[in-house]
């Protein structure tokens, strides 16, 4: 199995514009979980999705993020318009049976420079 | 919220001195997970903890989950410099997702 898989691994960007990062979870995991980790507040859960379904986003900080999982096998986290603070470490992770019992298998992030 | 408090936030040791990192949480947890992220790596899984009291160990390192399951140390005996990396663990209550606590950063000087 290749893993959790994550694109673009790397994204400069100017403040303003729109920035879409992707993954796709190991086949069989049904639950997915993007992650955001920085300096200072260390790895956030943003939103993690149960079969497709989102099931808690509290940790999006606004409306300008947003998260889909349109089928099994690929989900995408949007943030329109960036700003400079949203520079960070975006890591995708996904498992089964969720976090209560099973281990996250993380991709390897997606490092995002909002300039 | 739910949080983990993990102390200390970075150790630097000699190489194979010993290193403990430990992990405090204000509620009971159903279980505990320990992952390694090495420098300009992601997270890796190491161990998960779920019985009270319980200690598991994997070759140097030896996990330990408090018997109020409120606690939990990973002790590492005589570090190597592969050791090198950010130990996080993190919790969570039936029902919710996994939440880090905010990891050790061990470095080791040979």
């Amino acid at each position: 199995d290749a893993g959790v898989i994550q694109s673009p691994r790397h994204e400069v960007t100017e403040m303003g514009q729109e920035v879409t990062l992707r993954c796709k979870p190991i086949s069989g995991h049904d639950y997915l979980f993007w992650y955001r980790q920085t300096m200072m507040r260390g790895l956030e859960l943003l939103i993690y999705f149960n079969n497709n379904v989102p099931i808690d986003d509290s940790g999006m900080p606004e409306d300008r993020f947003s998260a889909k999982m349109p089928n099994a096998s690929f989900s995408t986290l949007k943030i329109q318009p960036s700003e400079p603070r949203d520079s960070a470490v975006y890591f995708c992770a996904s498992s089964f049976f969720g976090g209560n019992t099973g281990e996250l298998f993380f991709g390897e992030g997606s490092r995002l420079t909002v300039l | 919220g739910q949080q983990v408090m993990q102390i200390p936030q970075y150790q630097h040791v000699q190489e194979g001195e010993d290193f403990t990192t430990y992990c405090n949480s204000s509620t009971t947890l159903s279980n505990i997970q320990w992952y390694k992220q090495r420098p300009g790596g992601h997270p890796v899984f190491l161990i998960q903890l779920v019985k009270s009291g319980e200690v598991k160990k994997q070759k140097r390192l030896t996990f330990q989950f408090g018997e109020a399951k409120k606690n939990s140390s990973l002790h590492i005996t005589a570090t190597q410099t592969t050791d090198v990396g950010t130990y996080f663990c993190a919790e969570n209550q039936a029902g919710t997702a996994l939440i880090f606590g905010k990891g050790t950063t061990l470095s080791v000087s040979s």
